[in-house]
């Protein structure tokens, strides 16, 4: 069974908006990452906040952990056409950190 | 330039036919890992190492094969492929250090369709 799911599935917005996803999970976890897709491509690292932290910026992404909800959210501030990707959340599990997890994504669109 | 490289990144096989899917990565990363991609279930590990020599099952491991000989080089074995095996395969690296993970380096994929 998959450790990450991210909420919402998909996601439409117009440029200058911000984008929020979410990921929860279900067991306890070393850290978890974000990474995006673009269209069938290889993934890309965005962010990696570690369980002992709460909050990570980077650019124009905000991610915040609160692992006793067990969940992650990744906000995109301003978002630009660019941003148009699938992003997934991936946790390694406390026990067994070899062992990543990726949720299904959540689909995001940005018109102009 | 740092990367993790995929051959072959097409391959359309019958049923039965053995086939291997390279994956090598110039980063002297210890930690490299092969996942699949299907609509909907996301990426779902098949099998990770964490270094020369040392391998281990990821959720889904049933008809596959890895070996770990060299650090560069990880590659994915379908012994006898079944549609079912049909999917986006990425390869992945990263550094290794303590007991959690790090940023991994993805290859471009492997689209592989098994008729």
């Amino acid at each position: 069974s998959q450790q990450g799911e991210e909420d919402p599935q998909a996601l439409s917005i117009q440029e200058g908006e911000n984008a929020t996803m979410n990921c929860s999970y279900k067991t306890s976890i070393n850290n978890l990452q974000w990474y995006r897709q673009n269209s069938g491509r290889g993934l890309v690292h965005l962010i990696l906040i570690r369980s002992n932290e709460r909050e990570k910026h980077s650019g124009r992404l905000r991610v915040t952990l609160d692992t006793s909800k067990k969940s992650s959210s990744l906000l995109i501030t301003a978002s630009r056409a660019a941003d148009t990707a699938s992003y997934f959340c991936a946790t390694d599990r406390g026990d067994s950190w070899g062992k990543l997890q990726f949720g299904a994504g959540t689909q995001v669109v940005v018109t102009p | 330039e740092a990367q993790v490289t995929q051959n072959p990144r097409y391959l359309i096989t019958v049923t039965g036919k053995k086939l291997t899917v390279t994956c090598s990565q110039n980063m002297n990363h210890e930690y490299m890992s092969w996942y699949r991609q299907d609509p909907g279930l996301g990426l779902r590990q098949i099998y990770y190492s964490m270094n020369v020599e040392v391998t281990d099952k990821g959720d889904v491991p049933e008809g596959y094969k890895v070996s770990r000989k060299e650090k560069r080089n990880f590659p994915l074995i379908l012994e006898s492929p079944s549609p079912n095996q049909t999917s986006l395969y990425f390869c992945a690296s990263s550094f290794r250090s303590g007991t959690s993970s790090y940023e991994q380096y993805f290859g471009p994929g492997t689209r592989l369709t098994v008729t």
